[in-house]
């Protein structure tokens, strides 16, 4: 089944201690990106790859890191989380001949 | 850079009527797809009908249809028979078809949709 899979689907950390958001894709799919969606802004991009070792900012990458050692997976790295990062995010992939993009479940990440 | 505005925060519709929901966007480019997502209580982000900008004809899917107005840089969802389980969070996006940014989606801020009985 195709799929783009996030881990974990909800987490509670406190500021300032350094986390991880797993996303992997079996779509070999060349484009993964990161979005957090807050109430009122809708769906706003963090980072996004489009290929191994290609990353690049969006529009909102301040506190945030990533990594694409894998076509497979896209980590997104939170190094030293803050409040103002308590949000749902999302990682998603999409091909080169797919018309769309395949979303991941979802986490909901609260820091306090 | 290109923005997607969705007017209308929330709207509400009687089961088994018609509702539309409004999208404009602005873009200075000529290749291009355009998205409705639906994403229901569970969160889970769903695509319900897309568009290619140099397809003139209006897609369909089931239940759903869009206006897409090229010239007018408008896009605009129409849900037939409307069902409970339509009652969602819908999402405007686009994304530019060529060039290194494609696959990256630009999204509205959303209109909730209720389905009332």
């Amino acid at each position: 089944e195709a799929q783009v899979t996030q881990n974990p689907r909800y987490l509670i950390t406190v500021t300032g201690k350094k986390l991880t958001v797993t996303c992997s894709q079996n779509m070999n799919h060349e484009y993964m990106s990161w979005y957090r969606q807050d109430p009122g802004l809708g769906l706003r991009q963090i980072y996004y790859s489009m290929n191994v070792e290609v990353t690049d900012k969006g529009d909102v990458p301040e506190g945030y890191k990533v990594s694409r050692k894998e076509k497979r997976n896209f980590p997104l790295i939170l190094e030293s989380p803050s409040p103002n990062q308590t949000s749902l995010y999302f990682c998603a992939s999409s091909s080169l001949y797919y018309r769309g993009a395949f979303f991941g479940q979802g986490t909901r990440l609260t820091v306090v | 850079a290109q923005t997607v505005t969705q007017s209308q925060p929330e709207m509400s519709v009687q089961e088994a009527e018609t509702v539309t929901l409004s999208c404009t966007y602005d873009t200075s480019e000529s290749n291009y797809y355009l998205f409705w997502y639906k994403q229901p209580p569970s969160r889970q982000m769903i695509l319900v009908i897309r568009q290619e900008a140099y397809k003139q004809q209006n897609a369909t899917e089931n239940r759903f249809s869009v206006n897409f107005q090229k010239a007018a840089k408008s896009f605009s969802l129409k849900i037939s028979d409307s069902q409970l389980g339509d009652t969602a969070m819908y999402f405007c996006a686009f994304m530019k078809r060529n060039g290194g940014s494609q696959g990256n989606l630009i999204f509205g801020k959303g209109t909730k949709l209720s389905v009332k009985p």
